[in-house]
């Protein structure tokens, strides 16, 4: 059965640190790895990554995918209140149209 | 920036009443889909369209959920006879093609009671 599995389930940092978030997976016939923030209402797209080892970037967010280990992993670098939320991972499998997400990771960011 | 909008964002049903939530996709994308997240769980998809019908649908999506885009612009899903452990928040996303991010809308909230 395909999965995916975050971790880790929560994370209390303070402003200004970094933080690392981990996203593997078992998929049959995997296609592509997205990133999404959800705070109060709707997942917002952060990243999606098809290829290992290319590193993308945002401001001080920054992803990469690693085919190899099944996994994925999400960086916030010098962070702020307003980074706290839930951080999705989700998995697209080749030849459908669905995602299959993870529990995702609840990331706190305390002044 | 264009967004997926979804209508009610709160919708109180009595158990066994159909209800309809609906969904405005962004404008130029093709590609629609449902998904549900039951309080506590994982988001869980429920079906995808595409050209006018039903393109996937995942072991949820039984026959008392149907989908429809009734005009150009607007995606539904109705839930006939509904069941308290339809208590769901629903969302609606879009994407222009299959290999492109899938964008969400706000969900709307369904509670039966």
């Amino acid at each position: 059965e395909d999965k995916v599995v975050q971790s880790p389930l929560s994370l209390v940092v303070h402003e200004g640190d970094t933080v690392t978030l981990n996203c593997s997976y078992e998929v049959t016939n995997f296609r592509s790895l997205l990133w999404y923030k959800q705070e109060k209402k709707a997942p917002t797209f952060l990243f999606m990554l098809t290829s290992s080892g290319i590193e993308k970037k945002s401001g001080r967010l920054s992803s990469i995918l690693d085919k190899k280990e099944l996994s994925s992993i999400l960086n916030i670098t010098a962070t702020q209140t307003g980074d706290s939320a839930i951080y999705l991972c989700a998995v697209e499998p080749d030849n459908t149209d669905k995602l299959i997400f993870g529990t995702g990771t609840r990331l706190q960011v305390f002044p | 920036e264009p967004e997926v909008t979804q209508t009610p964002s709160h919708q109180v049903t009595q158990m066994g009443q159909e209800v309809i939530l609906r969904c405005v996709p962004i404008s130029n994308h093709l590609y629609f889909y449902w998904y549900r997240q039951i309080l506590g769980q994982k988001v869980e998809f429920l079906v995808s369209f595409y050209n006018n019908e039903i393109s996937e649908k995942s072991e949820i999506f039984d026959d008392q959920f149907s989908v429809e885009r009734p005009d150009g612009s607007n995606f539904t899903l109705k839930i006939r006879s509904t069941k308290l452990e339809d208590s769901a928040m629903y969302f609606c996303a879009s994407s222009g093609q299959p290999n492109q991010p899938q964008h969400f809308g706000d969900g709307t909230r369904l509670s039966i009671l």
